[in-house]
This record gives C-alpha cells, structure tokens and sequence, in this order.
C-alpha cells in the first residue's frame, strides 16, 4: 500500500459528461501529480501541484482542469468527455516538488470507461 | 523535442539470468533519474533514483547505471526471477523552472521459469 488513495476505482460514462477524480496523498507529501495511460500509450503527465499551487503542466487538455485544496487533497475534472479520454488517470505524490530527487507514490488508479 | 526511449516493448529472458534494460533520452539535462516496477492495472512502485553525478546504483538484485554524456540509463536485474516480471519504466525529473518528472513508456519484462 503506497498510502495514496484515489476514488473511484472505476468510472463509466457517457460522451459529453464531466467527472471528478480525487486523490489524497500519502500523510506529510505536499506535491501532488496527475498522469493519464491509455492502452497505446506510457504515462502521461498532466499536471502538479505542490502546497495548493500549480507547479508544472505537462499535454493537459483545456477540458481537463485540477486543484489542490488546503488539505491537500486534489482533485481532477474531466469535462466533455470522448471515447478518447477512456483511459487509466493516476495520482501520485511526494515529499517535495519534482527536481529536487523525490521518488512518488502512485495510487491505485481511476479507469474511466467513456461510453 | 524531448524524448525518453526503452529499448523494445518487450523483453523475454530465462529465469537466474540478467536482464538488462535500457533508457536512452535526448534534449533533456536530467538532474535525477528514477526506475519504477508497473504490474498490470496498478500504480508504478519506486525502485532507484540516481543522480546526475552517481555513475552507478545498487539496491539487493538492482543496479543502475548512468551516463550523462552517452545520455543513457541501463537497468539490470541479476539472477532474476518469474516474480520480476513486469513493465519498467524509467522517469526523468527536470530541474529549475519546467520541474516535473516525466516517465518512458516502459520495457515489458518476462522471465520465463
């Protein structure tokens, strides 16, 4: 158990909907970070957050959008959704911010089916 | 444009050999260097971080090395086992403003009994 906890575990939708994926880090990591995978593709960095603030942003779309409350807990909003965006979404965190030598946990996952 | 290579897809080799993988990147200057373990339909695991200026890396079973100039990372696993067999991705983490650890698309590893 690496600590991480993300909700749901699975999610199926329809086309045009919105959904929201949670993560709440391991006790003590204040950087939070979102990846997608797809079936024909690696990890794909969406977005981190460190301490409630944007920290980097990687090939997030513009319906996608995330944030990080005081309690660190964060969150993911996918919106208009399209079969395309049915994929594995991770969350992982980590002591400090990424560039300064921190491994990251990751959670277990969200598989968004999008129908 | 930056790019993070795993040598094939795939990668079949005999139980107590060494396998060996490789992770090759081009238009980064990667401060650190990470290596996770991913078993089917679960989050990757950390398994070694090694710096900029470490050449090498062990941990029981695991050595990392890496080579800045060559732009290179090779992962072996010795005497290894069925258990070990997962994908492996190697992870990038960028320094200064553009911080963020950016990930291969892995090496699928079997070991066969």
């Amino acid at each position: 158990d690496s600590g991480v906890t993300q909700t749901p575990k699975h999610l199926i939708t329809a086309t045009g909907q919105r959904v929201t994926l949670r993560c709440s880090p391991r006790s003590g990591d204040l950087s939070v970070y979102w990846y997608q995978q797809s079936l024909d593709q690696g990890l794909q960095f969406l977005i981190q957050y460190y301490n409630g603030e944007e920290r980097a942003k990687g090939n997030i779309l513009e319906r996608f959008s995330a944030q990080q409350f005081p309690d660190l807990h964060s969150e993911l909003n996918l919106s208009s959704l399209e079969l395309g965006d049915s994929a594995l979404y991770f969350c992982a965190s980590s002591v400090a911010s990424a560039g300064v030598g921190t491994e990251a946990f990751f959670g277990q996952g969200t598989r968004l089916t999008v129908v | 444009s930056q790019k993070i290579e795993q040598n094939s897809e795939a990668l079949n080799i005999q139980e107590g050999k060494t396998a060996t993988l490789t992770c090759n990147y081009t238009n980064y200057s990667p401060a650190y260097l990470q290596w996770y373990r991913q078993d089917p339909g679960r989050g990757p695991v950390f398994l070694l971080l090694i710096r900029e200026n470490e050449k090498e890396k062990r941990k029981e079973r695991l050595k990392v090395t890496f080579d800045t100039t060559l732009k290179q990372s090779l992962f072996h696993i010795t005497a290894s086992q069925p258990a070990d067999s997962a994908t492996y991705l190697c992870a990038l983490e960028k320094t200064g403003s553009a911080r963020q650890l950016t990930f291969g698309s892995g090496t699928q590893l079997t070991v066969l009994p």
